[in-house]
């Protein structure tokens, strides 16, 4: 049940785009789609972003998007807002568990 | 609304034991499976251990097989999380999750606010 890599740190200005990287294995990211999203800010519980890869819940803005291809699954944010600097999670299916991803903390420059 | 609230965390002793409390509302509780994830201080989000909708099945992370118990009671709306023989590595603030779908296939839709767990003698 090791955690999903994603790297530390991503930024970007107002109105750029970014990309959140969540690398895994065959096991989990490879080998379902069933990976999700999740913003938390500060001191906030978490909020579902992207669900099954590349589904949005009903709410949350178009300029949030998913992707995978093989074992990397990624998170797309265009037109950057400052609303959108927090920290960002992925999580994955594996073999009977549930993992999630290392976080990455989205700065707006 | 769908509302979530988690109760009972508070300092307990390394060894010790303490249940945890999740409060449903504004969903039907029994048609949903349910998860706790927890976040240490200043670290990342861990799954802790799912139940399905009807408490039939039980599913838990590796680092707290055979210490901790996941349940629930559906008249009364409320998951419980059972914690034992308690370590400085389960510190964290615990949170209660709503699932949709698949017990672990599934997408964790809301989230309480949390309740934290410090452990410290």
């Amino acid at each position: 049940q090791s955690a999903l890599t994603q790297p530390a740190s991503v930024s970007g200005s107002p109105g750029q785009s970014i990309t959140i990287s969540c690398t895994g294995t065959s096991s989990d990211v490879g080998g379902y789609n069933y990976v999700s999203w999740y913003q938390q800010h500060p001191g906030k519980a978490p909020k579902l972003m992207i669900y099954d890869v590349s589904k949005r819940p009903s709410g949350v803005s178009n300029r949030f998007s998913g992707s995978k291809s093989g074992n990397t699954a990624s998170l797309t944010i265009s037109g950057l807002q400052a609303e959108d600097e927090a920290d960002y999670y992925c999580s994955s299916y594996t073999s009977s568990s549930y993992v999630f991803g290392t976080g990455t903390k989205v700065t707006v420059l | 609304e769908v509302q979530l609230v988690e109760s009972g965390g508070g300092l307990v002793q390394p060894g010790g034991s303490l249940r945890l409390s999740c409060a449903a509302s504004g969903f039907t509780f029994s048609s949903y499976a349910m998860h706790w994830v927890r976040q240490a201080p200043g670290k990342g989000l861990e799954y802790v251990s799912a139940i399905s909708s009807n408490g039939g099945s039980t599913y838990y992370a590796n680092s707290v097989k055979g210490r901790f118990t996941i349940s629930r009671d559906n008249s009364k709306n409320t998951l419980y999380l059972q914690m034992g023989s308690l370590r400085a590595e389960d510190m964290a603030v615990y949170y209660c999750a709503r699932v949709v779908a698949g017990i672990l296939t599934g997408t964790l839709d809301y989230w309480g606010q949390g309740t934290l767990v410090t452990v410290s003698s």
